[in-house]
C-alpha cells in the first residue's frame, strides 16, 4: 500500500516570501502521478499542480512549483511570492498510475499554511 | 452543473440515527469518488464508481456504510446506525474517466459536515 507523509503540521510565511512545503511518499510503483491540492475553509479541494512520475522536469504553475525526487520519494511544493490568499490547508496526494480506471487519490496528513501580511 | 455539488452541507445525527448524503457530479463525468475526511485528518478513500457499477468499496469502513449511484449521475451515500466516530467531512469528486489518464483531474465538491451527538 501507498502511504503519504507529510511531517509539517503548520507552516507560515511573510507575504510576499516564499515558503516551501514537505511531503515523502512510499511506494512500490514505478507509475504513479503526485498532486498538491489546497483546501480552504470552504473545505472544496483545490488542484494545485500535478506530477508524472516518469517526467525529469518538474511542474511549474505561476507562483507554483515543485521539486520532485524520485529516488528519494519526496515531492515538496514551493510557493514564490507568497499571497493572503494562498493560506489554507495544502495536502500532498499520490495516484497510482497502474489501477487503470480507478484515480483514486491517497492523501497526507496536511500543511496548514498561514500568511502574516 | 458547473462543479459538484453536495448536499446537505452540514448534518446532525442523533447516534443510532440513518443518515443520507447527496452528491450531484459534473455532468458527464464517468468517474465518482467518496472521501471520509476526520478533523486535521487527510481525506481519505471510501468508494468509487465507474458510471453505476460500483468497481471498488474497499475504503468503506463497515457493512453501515452503503453507497449507490444508480443511474450512473446522482450518488447517495448511506449511513446507518450512525455512531460518534462517523463524525467527519464526506466528500465527493468527479473525474471525466476512463480512458484519459493523466487528464483525469479530480473536481471536488465542498464536502458535507456530519456530526454525530
Amino acid at each position: 500500500a501507498q502511504t503519504v507523509t507529510q511531517s509539517q503540521p503548520e507552516m507560515s510565511v511573510q507575504e510576499a516570501e516564499t515558503v516551501t512545503l514537505s511531503c515523502t511518499y512510499d511506494t512500490s510503483e514505478s507509475d504513479y502521478y503526485l498532486f498538491w491540492y489546497k483546501q480552504p475553509p470552504s473545505r472544496q479541494m483545490i488542484l494545485v499542480i500535478r506530477q508524472e512520475a516518469y517526467k525529469q522536469q518538474n511542474a511549474t504553475e505561476n507562483r507554483f512549483s515543485v521539486n520532485f525526487q524520485k529516488a528519494a520519494k519526496s515531492f515538496s511544493l514551493k510557493i514564490s511570492d507568497s499571497q493572503l490568499g494562498d493560506a489554507a490547508m495544502y495536502f500532498c496526494a499520490y495516484r497510482s498510475g497502474q489501477d487503470f480506471g480507478n484515480e483514486k487519490l491517497t492523501f497526507g496528513t496536511g500543511t496548514r499554511l498561514t500568511i502574516i501580511p | 452543473g458547473a462543479g459538484v455539488s453536495q448536499s446537505p452541507r452540514y448534518k446532525v445525527a442523533k447516534r443510532g440515527q440513518d443518515v443520507a448524503l447527496r452528491c450531484d457530479p459534473i455532468s458527464g463525468h464517468v468517474s465518482l469518488f467518496w472521501y471520509q475526511q476526520a478533523l486535521g485528518q487527510g481525506p481519505e478513500f471510501l468508494t468509487y464508481f465507474q458510471n453505476e457499477a460500483q468497481l471498488d468499496k474497499s475504503g468503506l469502513p463497515s457493512d453501515r456504510f452503503f453507497a449507490e449511484r444508480p443511474e450512473g449521475s446522482v450518488s447517495t451515500l448511506k449511513i446507518q446506525r450512525t455512531q460518534q466516530e462517523d463524525s467527519a467531512v464526506y466528500l465527493c469528486a468527479s473525474s471525466s474517466g476512463v480512458g484519459q489518464r493523466w487528464n483525469t483531474e479530480a473536481f471536488f465538491g465542498q464536502g458535507t459536515r456530519l456530526t454525530v451527538v
